[in-house]
């Protein structure tokens, strides 16, 4: 089982829309959780991050948190083409590696 | 303008020859991953340092790969030999040790013919 799997995608959605990420993770002590977003040939960013059960919200993003079901979510709300890349889940199973899930590809329809 | 520098950002080489990948990390952070990122495996972590030390390099195939921190401003993945299965992008990353945000350098594409 790999540490952290994510909804394969990929995931079109039409502008304005909202779209919907989800992310499991196999250990259950780990703390912090991360959502990353790559744009085509570019690397990796941070965009939200998210330590306790429930939600957080910033901007257009909102992050789930359920730790009982080790389950992570990211909700884009009225999405935009700028939106269109990967989106990866990532999980800091110990105070040091932070773990990424293989991604969900966003594509937002004009 | 505080970011992670990587060389080479391309780097075609050929079965069996060596390869070396270096990366700048942002100055006072102290801990450095490397990551390696292909379309079938997504982003694979192979090594990471925390103030020059290895701490985890079990990602890693031990009988081509190494890495190393000679010192604070420069961490070296180098592969020998080098095969075709790893053609992949090469992500450097630091953080300020704990922090919350990993930073990602701009990667090295890597292809082996």
């Amino acid at each position: 089982q790999k540490e952290v799997e994510q909804n394969s995608g990929p995931l079109s959605v039409p502008e304005g829309a909202i779209a919907s990420l989800n992310c499991t993770y196999s250990d259950r002590g780990s703390q912090s959780f991360f959502w990353y977003r790559q744009y085509s040939g570019k690397s990796p960013e941070l965009i939200m991050s998210i330590y306790s059960n429930g939600d957080k919200e910033d901007g257009r993003f909102t992050a789930q948190l359920n730790k009982a079901s080790q389950y992570v979510s990211l909700l884009i709300r009225d999405s935009q083409p700028s939106d269109s890349a990967t989106y990866l889940c990532a999980v800091k199973p110990d105070d040091y590696k932070l773990s990424f899930g293989a991604g969900t590809t966003v594509t937002v329809r004009a | 303008d505080a970011r992670v520098t990587q060389t080479p950002r391309d780097k075609v080489t050929e079965m069996g020859q060596e390869v070396t990948m270096r990366c700048q990390p942002i100055l006072g952070h102290n801990t450095v991953f490397w990551y390696r990122q292909t379309m079938m495996q997504g982003l694979e972590l192979l090594a990471y340092f925390r103030n020059r030390a290895p701490l985890d390099d079990s990602g890693m195939p031990k009988d081509r790969f190494s890495a190393e921190m000679p010192d604070a401003t420069l961490a070296t993945l180098k592969i020998q030999p080098s095969e075709p299965r790893d053609s992949a992008v090469y992500f450097c990353a630091s953080d300020a040790g704990g922090g919350e945000e990993l930073f990602f350098g701009e990667g090295s594409r890597l292809t082996v013919l």
